[in-house]
């Protein structure tokens, strides 16, 4: 039982590159979502899903997409990567009770 | 989505209690509280969530006011393996209206010393 796992662990990209984010989980919650987190900050929430073909947006979207084609697998987009985009991304999904977190992709852009 | 004030930052003995505060006095009938805690820069992991009965399980201890406008947890014999981020969300459950979304605060980061 893998639970949640997120691939790639780490990345850098040039501006203006574009790269996908993969989140998978095992434990068929209907729930994932997607944060970033910054030096310092918390978590903020970028993008979240309430079950497959469903996706709406969080507390910082712009410059994200996401998909949810699949149940078990939530993909993070980025279209035009931008240097303030430099952060560690985490995934995450649930159910009724407690959400369980990826590990995080720690991303660089250049 | 209610939000949560926690102090930024608390000390704690190790083999003390830890007793970590959290105010959100604008929370409504149908929110939980939840408390996860984030070690270095690890996924934060889930601790406990209460409606408005005190909840313990094998990690901490959740105490919530009668008016649910604040909470405490308690780590009951804290450890350097204890020195995190911990934070405080109000969260619908699934089966209201609303999503169950997570909205992160800034924490108060607990500092265990030896």
């Amino acid at each position: 039982n893998a639970g949640v796992t997120q691939t790639p662990k780490f990345r850098v990209l040039k501006t203006g590159q574009s790269m996908t984010l993969l989140c998978a989980q095992d434990m068929n919650h209907e729930y994932m979502y997607w944060y970033r987190q910054d030096p310092g900050m918390g978590l903020r929430l970028i993008h979240y899903s309430v079950g497959e073909g469903t996706t709406a947006k969080g507390e910082v979207p712009d410059g994200y997409n996401v998909s949810r084609l699949k149940k078990q697998n939530f993909l993070l987009g980025l279209e035009s990567a931008a240097p303030s985009q430099t952060s560690v991304y985490f995934c995450a999904s649930s159910w009724n009770t407690e959400a369980f977190f990826g590990q995080g992709t720690r991303l660089t852009v250049v | 989505d209610a939000k949560t004030t926690q102090p930024p930052s608390m000390d704690c003995a190790e083999g003390r209690a830890a007793n970590l505060p959290c105010n959100h006095s604008t929370i409504s009938g149908n929110e939980y509280v939840y408390w996860y805690r984030q070690i270095h820069s690890q996924g934060p992991q889930y601790i406990i969530h209460g409606l408005k009965n005190n909840e313990t399980n094998e990690m901490a201890s959740l105490i919530i006011t009668e008016d649910r406008k604040s909470s405490t947890l308690i780590l009951p014999h804290a450890t350097l393996r204890d020195t995190a981020v911990y934070y405080c969300i109000v969260r619908v459950v699934h089966g209201s209206s609303n999503t169950g979304k997570l909205i992160f605060g800034q924490g108060t980061t607990l500092q265990v010393k030896p």
